[in-house]
């Protein structure tokens, strides 16, 4: 089974500029998940997909980031325009069930200078 | 105080031995717990769900008390590869959103 896939594994922007990153979760999975590690602090939610449908989007930090999962399938996170706060690494996850127990992706490392 | 919180560490310990790592939670309304690992600069990966009746894989016990809002990880005859950082993860169930706790770091030395 092949696991959780994220794209790119590192990206340097400069701030100001648009950054966009994919995942693509376990095949089946409904849930889909942004998590956000920024240095030095926990892991912290961003928002959570049950299919196509945002089911919680609490943790995103602010209008400058749209995640989109069209079709249920992959998704997307676009950060415009970048700021030096966003640089950290984006985690994506998925599981079948709400309550289980995620499969992480390796994660895209995200600089801004 | 944050949602979860776990022994701030570091741990060092010899192979062989036996270490505990410990987790509180303030959200009464959690359902679902979890100890995730994470090696340096990787992918949290799950460990085990934690239940109330307490559960084991191998070397690894994990206890939840619901009373208390605490949860444990017990880890046996450590080995090499056991050191990594470990995540304490709450869910609140249907909701899907978890918490993480900031992570104890273990090192495991010959």
């Amino acid at each position: 089974e092949a696991g959780v896939t994220q794209f790119p594994s590192h990206s340097v922007i400069e701030k100001g500029q648009t950054v966009t990153l994919r995942c693509d979760p376990i095949s089946g999975h409904d849930n889909l998940y942004w998590y956000r590690r920024v240095m030095g602090k926990e892991i912290k939610f961003l928002l959570h997909f049950v299919k196509e449908s945002k089911q919680d989007e609490s943790g995103m930090p602010n209008n400058r980031f749209l995640a989109e999962r069209t079709g249920g399938t992959y998704s997307t996170l676009k950060v415009q325009p970048a700021e030096l706060e966003d640089s950290g690494v984006y985690f994506c996850a998925s599981s079948q069930q709400a309550r289980d127990g995620y499969t992480f992706g390796s994660g895209t490392r995200l600089t801004v200078v | 105080r944050k949602e979860v919180e776990q022994d701030p560490g570091p741990f060092n310990v010899p192979e062989g031995a036996t270490v505990a790592f410990n987790c509180t939670y303030s959200n009464s309304a959690s359902q679902s717990f979890f100890w995730y690992r994470q090696d340096c600069r990787k992918e949290p990966k799950l460990l085990m769900s934690v239940y109330s009746s307490g559960n084991e894989d191998g070397r690894f016990t994990a206890q939840l008390n619901r009373a208390s809002q605490y949860i444990s990880l017990l880890i046996r005859d450590s080995k090499l590869s056991d050191s990594a950082t470990y995540l304490c993860v709450v869910n609140r169930g249907n909701a899907g959103k978890s918490t993480f706790g900031d992570g104890t770091t273990l090192t495991v030395k010959p």
